[in-house]
């Protein structure tokens, strides 16, 4: 069974630029998630679909991030314009019992 | 509102000794608790998890954990440690399937050989 893709592993950019990560779940996973995680911090939940429904965003500063499940399948998350705090490792999971399985991450650098 | 702490930042420990890790959690109902570990550079794997029954779960890589509910904890516990054990390691909690983790602040492991 293949785990959790996220592309691209590191990108990096200048601020005001704008970023897109994409996340393909494992199959038959209903709900998604978008986590941040900061250098020696543990991740916290930026948004979380259920199929296509974007079921909890609160956390999600949406003047400048935005996020989409189209199809209840692939997500992609924006950012636009990035900014130099918006460096950090954004990880995507999946789940269908409660338990998230984690792709590895995308690392962004904003210089 | 779920929360979860790990008050140890970071822990050394020789090779083939015991470890410990402690983690106290916050939650009005029955929480779902896990055990992720993180390599550098990698993504979150499951080490275990506690819904219900058994107190004392069994994980993966010889580790187990303990859910004690008077005292909000749930301590990942390992017999005898290996220098590739050595990674930062996350304790979470969640309301239900489907649900958020709310994540700790992680524990780095440290193995001195």
């Amino acid at each position: 069974e293949a785990g959790v893709v996220q592309s691209p592993r590191y990108k990096i950019i200048e601020k005001k630029q704008p970023v897109a990560f994409w996340c393909n779940p494992i199959s038959g996973h209903n709900t998604l998630y978008w986590y941040l995680q900061n250098l020696g911090q543990g991740p916290e939940l930026l948004i979380r679909y259920e199929n296509e429904e974007a079921v909890d965003d609160s956390q999600l500063p949406k003047d400048r991030f935005s996020a989409e499940r189209l199809k209840g399948v692939d997500s992609t998350l924006k950012i636009q314009p990035a900014e130099l705090g918006d460096s950090a490792v954004y990880l995507c999971a999946s789940s269908r019992t409660g338990e998230l399985f984690f792709g590895e991450g995308s690392r962004l650098t904003v210089l | 509102a779920q929360s979860v702490t790990q008050p140890d930042i970071h822990i050394t420990v020789s090779e083939g000794a015991s470890l410990e890790l402690r983690c106290n959690y916050s939650y009005g109902a029955t929480p779902y608790l896990f055990w992720y570990v993180q390599s550098p550079g990698q993504g979150l794997q499951l080490l275990l998890k506690y819904f219900s029954g058994d107190t004392l779960v069994q994980g993966i890589k010889g580790f187990e954990a303990e859910f004690k509910r008077s005292q909000s904890s749930f301590n990942l516990r390992k017999p005898s440690v290996h220098w590739s054990d050595a990674a930062e390691y996350f304790c979470a909690v969640g309301a239900g399937t489907a649900s958020k983790l709310t994540f700790g602040t992680g524990t780095r492991l440290q193995v001195t050989l």
